[in-house]
């Protein structure tokens, strides 16, 4: 089956400091990922969908200045939290579309920001 | 922009059936339903999904209303991994064709021993 593979699974940070998250489809090219933060007891809220080789397409509300997302390859899109700050600290989950598949969800990253 | 209305929580005996609700009353003709759960800080699991015929695969079965307004996530014979939490998504078209899940808030199941 596809697999996605999330680095780190946790990582803690300085504030103003920014933070990379990478997201890898071992298995299989996606052309899209999507990148998805969780807070504490609540659901995930789609934040962007990442098109390999294109910009990406940010939801209404979230600074595509601060969370800057790259997709260059069919295998690989990251997720770069700038100058991050202690409200940013949540979990962040990434997700790729595969044709057979559907979408399949990476194991998420727990960024704290201290 | 949430389109499924969810329980927040359930329980259920080990051993039966688990039978979860979804309400999406404003679901369009070609938004699929899907169904994920998620363990503890650990990402979403896919279950199953339909557009309008009901579903049945090794997990779970889904039964869709004829109106599509709302569906039924069943898990057969429930077991204390089942203990989970499950979202009810409906696959958003957007402008350009693409798709996005938007998740609801999801119903916290609790397998009783």
């Amino acid at each position: 089956g596809a697999v996605v593979s999330q680095h780190p699974s946790w990582v803690i940070c300085k504030s103003g400091t920014s933070v990379k998250i990478e997201c890898r489809s071992l298995d299989f090219q996606a052309t899209t990922m999507f990148w998805y933060r969780q807070f504490p007891k609540q659901s995930l809220m789609l934040m962007a969908t990442s098109n390999e080789g294109s910009k990406a397409t940010y939801e209404q509300g979230v600074e595509k200045d601060k969370f800057l997302i790259n997709h260059a390859s069919l295998t690989l899109s990251t997720l770069t939290v700038t100058s991050a700050h202690p409200e940013d600290s949540s979990f962040y989950i990434c997700s790729a579309q595969s044709t057979g598949y559907g979408y399949t969800f990476g194991s998420g990253t727990r960024l704290t920001v201290v | 922009d949430a389109k499924t209305t969810q329980p927040t929580s359930m329980d259920c005996a080990e051993g039966r059936a688990a039978n979860l609700p979804c309400n999406h009353s404003t679901i369009s003709g070609n938004e699929y339903v899907y169904w994920y759960r998620q363990i503890h800080s650990q990402g979403p699991q896919y279950i199953i999904h339909g557009l309008k015929n009901n579903e049945t695969n090794e997990m779970a079965s889904l039964i869709i209303t004829e109106d599509r307004k709302s569906s039924t996530l069943i898990l057969p014979h429930a077991t204390l991994r089942d203990t989970a939490v499950y979202y009810c998504i409906v696959r958003v078209a957007r402008m350009d064709s693409s798709y996005k899940l938007i998740f609801g808030s999801g119903t916290r199941l609790l397998v009783r021993p």
